[in-house]
């Protein structure tokens, strides 16, 4: 079956430590998002790429960062400078960087502060 | 920059009623817009999405919305809640084809819909 998987589905991080989340989609679609989840403030846009090798900073984007080397695979890296990183990450794509078209999430990842 | 406000963190409904779920966008032109669900510790299922066909927008699970310009509205509607619809509704919007921006997606805060027997 054709989707996104993310793992760790649990992750904790400890002071000072730089932490990799997973997104791997079998979709072929172009387009990759990574959002952050607080509760009542909905998702925030962190990064997105619209084509391989290729990314931007979305409305969050400090103290994270992401690559695109593969089509398939859109890791996302917080970094020690990320403060207040405990919420839930939620991975998108969708077929193209066009407006309009819908995007296909992940069953997240939720990440805590040890 | 647009905008999407979901009115009423929180609905009750009582099952087999209405279920009225509220969004309003701010935007000079009309975008796409889109309804999303979540369930606990889970990603979102798109629902429906409005693209400038029909204003009446039908989606899974017996879920409509329908678009209203005048209004700038988007409200999210079913006609007999099932225990099964509990879960955290989000609206969302991206730019229209005109004013460009990509496919970047814009959220309410979203709306968690509670039914009760």
């Amino acid at each position: 079956d054709g989707g996104i998987t993310q793992s760790p589905k649990y992750l904790f991080r400890k002071e000072g430590q730089n932490v990799t989340l997973s997104c791997e989609q079998n979709l072929n679609h172009d387009a990759m998002y990574w959002y952050r989840q607080d509760p009542g403030q909905g998702l925030r846009l962190i990064y997105y790429s619209q084509i391989v090798n290729d990314f931007q900073k979305g409305d969050i984007a400090e103290g994270y960062s992401v690559s695109r080397e593969k089509k398939e695979s859109f890791p996302l890296t917080v970094t020690s400078a990320q403060k207040n990183p405990t919420a839930f990450y939620l991975c998108a794509s969708s077929i193209s960087s066009g407006g309009g078209q819908p995007q296909h999430f992940g069953d997240g990842t939720r990440l805590s502060i040890l | 920059a647009q905008s999407v406000t979901q009115l009423g963190s929180h609905v009750s409904v009582s099952e087999g009623a209405l279920v009225l779920l509220r969004c309003n966008y701010s935007s000079s032109v009309p975008p796409y817009l889109f309804w999303y669900v979540q369930y606990p510790n889970q990603g979102l299922q798109l629902l429906l999405k409005y693209t400038s066909a029909a204003t009446l927008v039908k989606g899974i699970n017996g879920f409509e919305a329908e678009f209203k310009k005048s209004e700038t509205s988007f409200h999210l509607t079913k006609p007999s809640a099932h225990m099964s619809d509990a879960a955290e509704y989000f609206c969302a919007v991206s730019p229209s084809i005109l004013t460009g921006g990509g496919n970047k997606l814009t959220f309410g805060t979203g709306t968690q819909l509670k039914v009760e027997l």
